[in-house]
């Protein structure tokens, strides 16, 4: 079945290190997101790819890198740089065609300690 | 102030009850999402709506475009209905969602 994976579901790291966030999709999408969800707020656009080796900053890129090597595939680096990194982090996909939805992966919580 | 805002917050209702939950919007948007998300965090879309209603069972979603308003209602609820339900309006432009802050429900037996 075609889908988003997103690895590993729970993540914990020590202060001050990176950490790399997987997102896999099989769905030959062409677009990517990363989104970042805090208790209480709605999700907000962390960085996003239209096609390979292309993407964007989204609203609270800072502390964050990503790439976009191979279609299915869009990482998501944490790094030290970024404050207050413990969070539930979600990849998306979709088509190019606007009439279609996005599908979301299952998410990754990471807590930094 | 949010480009998207949801209400209410929390909802708990009684098993079978008929429940509500309302999304306004101040941004353009191409399309809104009805979104659900279970306690361990995934994410599933619900419904994508440019105009009108649409019904999956028993969720109905309803979207007036000049009032900037969405519902998503569900009928004869069920305790396995109990999720957090997003809105999430679709800007072209910007190429991104807005998301509300969700409503979480709570369906009773």
């Amino acid at each position: 079945d075609g889908g988003i994976t997103q690895s590993p579901k729970y993540l914990f790291r020590k202060e001050g290190q990176n950490v790399t966030l997987s997102c896999e999709q099989n769905l030959n999408h062409d677009a990517m997101y990363w989104y970042r969800q805090d208790p209480g707020q709605g999700l907000r656009l962390i960085y996003y790819s239209q096609i390979v080796n292309d993407f964007q900053k989204g609203d609270i890129a800072e502390g964050y890198s990503v790439s976009r090597e191979k279609k299915e595939s869009f990482p998501l680096t944490v790094t030290s740089a970024q404050k207050n990194p413990t969070a539930f982090y979600l990849c998306a996909s979709r088509t190019r065609d606007i009439g279609q939805g996005y599908t979301f992966g299952s998410g990754t919580r990471l807590t930094v300690v | 102030k949010n480009e998207v805002e949801q209400s209410p917050q929390n909802l708990t209702a009684q098993e079978g009850e008929f429940i509500t939950i309302n999304c306004s919007y101040s941004v353009g948007i191409s399309a809104l999402h009805w979104l659900q998300q279970h306690p361990g965090g995934g994410i599933v879309s619900l419904f994508m709506l440019s105009s009108g209603k649409k019904k999956h069972g028993r969720l109905i979603a309803t979207i007036n475009i000049q009032e900037k308003h969405s519902s998503l209602h569900i009928t004869a609820s069920h305790p396995r209905d109990s999720a957090v339900y997003i809105c999430a309006g679709f800007t072209n432009t910007g190429n991104q969602f807005y998301f509300g802050t969700g409503t979480s429900l709570t369906v009773i037996p």
